[in-house]
């Protein structure tokens, strides 16, 4: 595809649920970001891939968040027992490389309930 | 520490210019962006600055950096209704291996007809 797509658009959940979020990075993208958006923090870097190097998890709120990149390419965010503060807006972005402009996908909706 | 002021809102009339201000608080940030979020949509990249550069202009837009004072700023010619959104600065600090994005809290811009 053109851009950056994400996966599901919108996720309902109910507290302790395990949820799964997609992001399919532009094509040739070696670097790929997750970032959160929520009302009350704005918009907060999570994780970081870039190509086989180990990952910038330094964002991750706690344990319960996790995500994978398989084959340099697909990446999928974990939050596991999710909680009600996890509501938000999950933006997934990926570039040609580290320190790249930074193209953004639409995001995943996440309402835990 | 890593901080990026704006201000929160800002109304113009349909046909003004609209002035968007950013400070920004590492002076050694590579590049400087500006993202546009329309409602229940992802960031759209607008434009972005390198470091070495006080001026961008690119059609309607107009960028401005002011490294001494850390001051960033983003100007919309002729306004148009469909320019309303919200409008976020980002840094890049080179120090960040990553390359992680620091956001603002975003402007939000209204157009009036």
């Amino acid at each position: 595809g053109a851009g950056v797509s994400q996966s599901p658009s919108n996720k309902v959940t109910e507290k302790g649920k395990d949820v799964e979020l997609r992001c399919d990075p532009i094509s040739g993208h070696t670097a790929l970001y997750w970032y959160r958006q929520s009302l009350g923090q704005g918009l907060e870097f999570l994780i970081y891939f870039q190509g086989n190097s180990a990952p910038d998890k330094s964002g991750l709120p706690s344990d319960r968040f996790s995500a994978e990149r398989t084959g340099g390419s697909v990446s999928t965010l974990t939050i596991q027992r999710t909680q009600q503060e996890d509501s938000a807006v999950y933006l997934c972005a990926s570039s040609f490389g580290s320190q790249e402009t930074q193209y953004f996908g639409p995001g995943t909706r996440l309402l835990v309930l | 520490g890593e901080d990026v002021e704006q201000s929160l809102f800002l109304s113009v009339r349909e046909g003004d210019s609209s002035v968007i201000n950013c400070t920004y608080t590492d002076s050694s940030s590579t590049y400087l962006y500006w993202y546009k979020q329309e409602p229940g949509a992802g960031l759209q990249l607008l434009t972005y600055i390198f470091s070495n550069m006080d001026m961008k202009q690119d059609q309607r837009l107009t960028v401005l950096l002011n490294k001494k004072d850390k001051h960033l700023s983003l100007r919309i010619a002729d306004t148009q209704t469909g320019d309303s959104a919200i409008y976020f600065c980002a840094e890049s600090p080179p120090y960040n291996q990553g390359g992680k994005l620091i956001f603002g809290q975003g402007t939000e811009l209204s157009v009036k007809p």
